[in-house]
């Protein structure tokens, strides 16, 4: 079925490195994703979010990177910090305002 | 701004008690609400989709008459999960549409539900 989902399940990054998290997708259709953030017994927090007729878009510290040709999102993230460590899931919005989100991929700080 | 609130953040209950979780929008108008139940290192579910005024859209496989939702105003809509079975017991997060552009869903910190 078309789904969003993650290709890494867990990342491991250095404090200071730059962070990518990968998300691939499979349903043409989706015109608007977003990046969330979920700390341990939290909810979701927005980070970013892209249309589809853009292919980057940057924040605070946060780029998002949108590849329409092979279905594929990206969120960087620079000089990664320990407040950092989360799951990450990329979703997709299909112009029915539901979102579909990816299995989410931890990322973890080392000091 | 786009701040989303839930009540309680947990609940311990009985078997085949209700319990009632409350999502409010604090600082906007929601157009739309979701709720969503997501499990141990798992991704979240949407469970069903409520609009003020009008009846909630359930996704395939959530019991309606289980999992009662009330979407009382723009800012206030209730989850009832009814007669609870341990089974039930999960995370239940909350979230709240608002136009920027498109429609974007911003997530309450969720409430945490052990049925025993």
């Amino acid at each position: 079925g078309e789904s969003v989902g993650l290709h890494l399940p867990t990342l491991s990054v250095q404090e200071g490195d730059n962070s990518i998290i990968n998300c691939a997708y499979s349903n043409s259709a989706s015109d608007y994703f977003i990046w969330y953030k979920q700390e341990s017994g939290k909810g979701p927090q927005f980070i970013i979010d892209i249309r589809s007729n853009m292919d980057k878009r940057q924040g605070q510290r946060v780029t998002v990177l949108l590849n329409k040709t092979v279905k594929h999102l990206s969120l960087q993230i620079a000089a990664t910090q320990p407040g950092d460590s989360a799951v990450y899931f990329c979703a997709e919005n299909k112009n029915d305002y539901k979102l579909s989100f990816g299995a989410g991929t931890t990322v973890t700080v080392r000091a | 701004g786009a701040v989303v609130s839930q009540h309680p953040s947990w609940v311990i209950c009985k078997s085949g008690t209700s319990v009632k979780i409350e999502c409010r929008s604090l600082d906007f108008q929601a157009t739309t609400m979701f709720w969503y139940r997501q499990f141990p290192k798992q991704s979240l579910m949407l469970m069903a989709t409520s609009n003020e005024g009008s009846k909630a859209t359930y996704e395939q496989g959530v019991e309606k008459d289980k999992f009662l939702i009330n979407h009382a105003s723009l800012t206030l809509s209730t989850l009832t999960v009814t007669s609870a079975h341990p089974e039930d017991s999960s995370f239940y997060i909350c979230s709240a549409g608002t136009y920027r552009g498109q429609e974007t869903q911003y997530f309450g910190p969720g409430t945490r539900l052990l049925v025993l």
